[in-house]
């Protein structure tokens, strides 16, 4: 089992350009999630889905857009990058229900913009 | 609001002291709280949960409503417990975790 993979590990683009995050979970679980790292502002949520075809707006969504075609994958899109998108981004999943305490990470997507 | 509020960005200590992260957090009701972990170069994992009231690496946690407190404690630190702890809430609507900002640990000899 792979657990929980994301595509690319590091990226650098330019301040305009678009760029598409993918994420990729082989435990059959209903929920997935989009978070940033940045230093001294912690985790912080962008989008989440509970399921196949749904998704929600976390805490931080401006300027990001997602889609959950597959239960599977969990695609994280920049349509026009900006420098203060520059962080770490996580991906993570859990099973449903009681089961939402413990999440799943993913290795972590490194993207600069310039 | 839900809210988790980690006060200390990093807390150096030395090996076999005691440790005590702090977490304090923001919640309607009865809430759900968690602690992570992130050592170097590893995936962010889970550590431990209220819920499960267990001691996991020889660290623990109570949840205390009256002082909307959940410290993670451990009585003699080591150095192999150096990592980010993050401290977490399940939010309202039972969907996701607010993470608060993290606390640095470092343990040194």
């Amino acid at each position: 089992n792979a657990g929980v993979t994301q595509t690319p590990k590091f990226r650098v683009l330019k301040t305009g350009q678009s760029m598409t995050l993918l994420c990729a979970q082989d435990m059959n679980h209903e929920y997935m999630y989009w978070y940033r790292q940045d230093p001294g502002m912690g985790l912080r949520l962008i989008h989440y889905s509970v399921g196949e075809g749904t998704t929600a707006k976390g805490e931080v969504p401006d300027g990001y857009n997602v889609s959950r075609l597959k239960k599977q994958n969990f695609l994280l899109g920049l349509e026009s990058a900006a420098p203060s998108q520059t962080s770490v981004y996580f991906c993570a999943s859990t099973e449903s229900g009681a089961h939402t305490g413990e999440l799943f990470f993913g290795e972590g997507s490194r993207l600069t913009v310039l | 609001a839900q809210r988790v509020t980690q006060p200390e960005k990093l807390l150096s200590v030395f090996k076999g002291a005691p440790v005590e992260l702090k977490c304090n957090y923001s919640y309607s009701g009865s809430p759900e709280l968690f602690w992570y972990v992130q050592y170097s170069r590893q995936r962010l994992q889970l550590l431990l949960r209220h819920i499960s009231r267990e001691s996991i690496k020889g660290f623990t946690a109570d949840l205390n409503k009256g002082e909307t407190s959940f410290h993670l404690k451990k009585p003699f630190a080591q150095e192999e417990d150096s990592a980010m702890y993050y401290c977490a809430l399940r939010n309202q609507a039972g969907t996701a975790l607010i993470f608060g900002k993290g606390t640095t640990l470092s343990v040194s000899s």
